[in-house]
């Protein structure tokens, strides 16, 4: 198995652009969760879903983020538009059992 | 008051000893309890987990829990160049439960 793949590994954009992360869980994982991490505030949980429909987006910071997961084998998180703030590592991390996630390899977004 | 929180170090080791990581939580609920060691740019790896009170150990790493306390602890054993890394600390609130929260981590660096 390959893992969780992410992509792209890292995105260098202009603020006010749209951004979109990818993430193919592994198969047969049925719960998904976005993360950012910074400095300042760790791993934050923006959002996550079981069997493709979204359990929790307490976390997403605000209308400028969404998510979507059409399918079991590929999730979207998309910033429109962007900003400097949401410079950040994102990780989309997968779990079947309750017992521990596995992380993807994470997308870098820098916001200039 | 954060959920989870762990000393941010860093935290410096001679080779072969011991390394303590520390790991308290304010939710009296929470249930299970997880380790993640992050090497720098890369992705949270799973250690170990761990949900009953008392020790749990897996091959050089014991887990301690105490829920009384509310307090969780990582101990490597024999520490080697090759744990410097940061430790991150996460709590579910039941067991098997798929959404995790985070500590900030501690660094720790084991010098030969």
């Amino acid at each position: 198995d390959a893992g969780v793949i992410q992509s792209p590994r890292h995105e260098v954009t202009e603020m006010g652009q749209e951004v979109t992360l990818r993430c193919k869980p592994i198969s047969g994982h049925d719960y998904l969760f976005w993360y950012r991490q910074t400095m300042m505030r760790g791993l934050e949980l923006l959002i996550y879903f079981n069997n493709n429909v979204p359990i929790d987006d307490s976390g997403m910071p605000e209308d400028r983020f969404s998510a979507k997961m059409p399918n079991a084998s590929f999730s979207t998180l998309k910033i429109q538009p962007s900003e400097p703030r949401d410079s950040a590592v994102y990780f989309c991390a997968t779990d079947s059992t309750g017992w521990g996630y596995t992380f993807g390899s994470g997308t870098r977004l820098t916001v200039v | 008051q954060k959920e989870v929180e762990q000393n941010s170090g860093p935290l410096s080791v001679p080779e072969g000893a011991i390394a303590s990581l520390n790991c308290t939580y304010s939710d009296r609920g929470s249930q299970s309890f997880f380790w993640y060691r992050q090497y720098s740019g890369k992705s949270p790896e799973l250690i170990m987990f761990i949900y009953s009170n008392g020790d749990k150990e897996d091959g050089r790493f014991t887990a301690q829990l105490n829920k009384a306390s509310q307090y969780v602890s990582l101990l490597i054993r024999d520490s080697q160049p090759s744990d410097s890394a940061t430790y991150l600390c996460a709590v579910a609130a039941i067991q098997g439960a798929q959404k995790l929260v985070f500590g900030q981590g501690t660094r720790l660096t084991i010098n030969p």
